[in-house]
């Protein structure tokens, strides 16, 4: 079975302080896909990133950042300097590559409630 | 503009009163599936299909039908919605179940059951 935790709930920053977002899954695949999620108070998810298990490559797209580990099957989202437009609900998830009854199912963290305030 | 597309948005009905959420996608894409979102719980699979007339169980299938007749639509189907139904509905599709694949969401249905 897999199992995403996403152990924050709430965060609550101020603008312009960095933020650090916590992913950790369970799996038993050995291969398989990361994402995160954003939703914005508006409802729908946006695409962030997919990360395969097989690069622990960390990535960087502007204020955002991801550190993949493996080792500690962690998948962290930073968020740099961070802006009102930031505030919403991240999910991490996690994909199996294939097989099983998990099959194209993604399973998704509990979600972490972002408010960046002014 | 290749997109998933969901109706209703928004929908208020009272319990045992049938209803179909209609999903559709223009990509062709083979898998689709049906998520709720809850509070606190994340999203979790309701429904899932591989290809047209291939369609199994996912985490949390109770109380939901589903039908993939064309390969472009997979309605939701509630015989009889229950207030424990009140919930935001995502309909997602993607090329096929292989994981590199993204799964593009549709806009979600919020749903309430009185």
């Amino acid at each position: 079975a897999q199992k995403v935790t996403q152990a924050q709930t709430e965060i609550s920053v101020v603008e312009k302080e960095d933020v650090t977002l916590d992913c950790v899954y369970e799996t038993r695949d050995t291969t398989y896909y990361l994402f995160w999620y954003k939703q914005p108070p508006s409802g729908e998810l946006v695409f962030l990133i997919r990360r395969n298990s097989f690069d622990e490559q960390n990535e960087i797209s502007g204020r955002y950042s991801w550190n993949f580990q493996k080792s500690t099957s962690s998948f962290n989202f930073t968020i740099t300097a961070s802006q009102v437009v930031d505030s919403a609900v991240y999910f991490c998830a996690l994909r199996p590559y294939a097989g099983g009854t998990s099959y194209g199912k993604l399973t998704f963290g509990q979600g972490t409630i972002l408010t960046v305030h002014p | 503009e290749a997109q998933v597309t969901q109706n209703p948005r928004y929908l208020i009905t009272v319990t045992g009163k049938k209803l179909t959420v209609t999903c559709s996608q223009n990509m062709n894409h083979e898998y689709m599936s049906w998520y709720r979102q809850d509070p606190g719980l994340g999203l979790r699979q309701i429904y899932y299909s591989m290809n047209v007339e291939v369609t199994d169980k996912g985490d949390v299938p109770e109380g939901y039908k589903v039908s993939r007749k064309e390969k472009r639509n997979f309605p939701l189907i509630l015989e009889s919605p229950s207030p424990n139904q009140t919930s935001l509905y995502f309909c997602a599709s993607s090329l096929s179940a292989s994981s590199y694949n993204e799964q593009f969401f549709g806009p979600g249905t919020r749903l309430t059951v009185l």
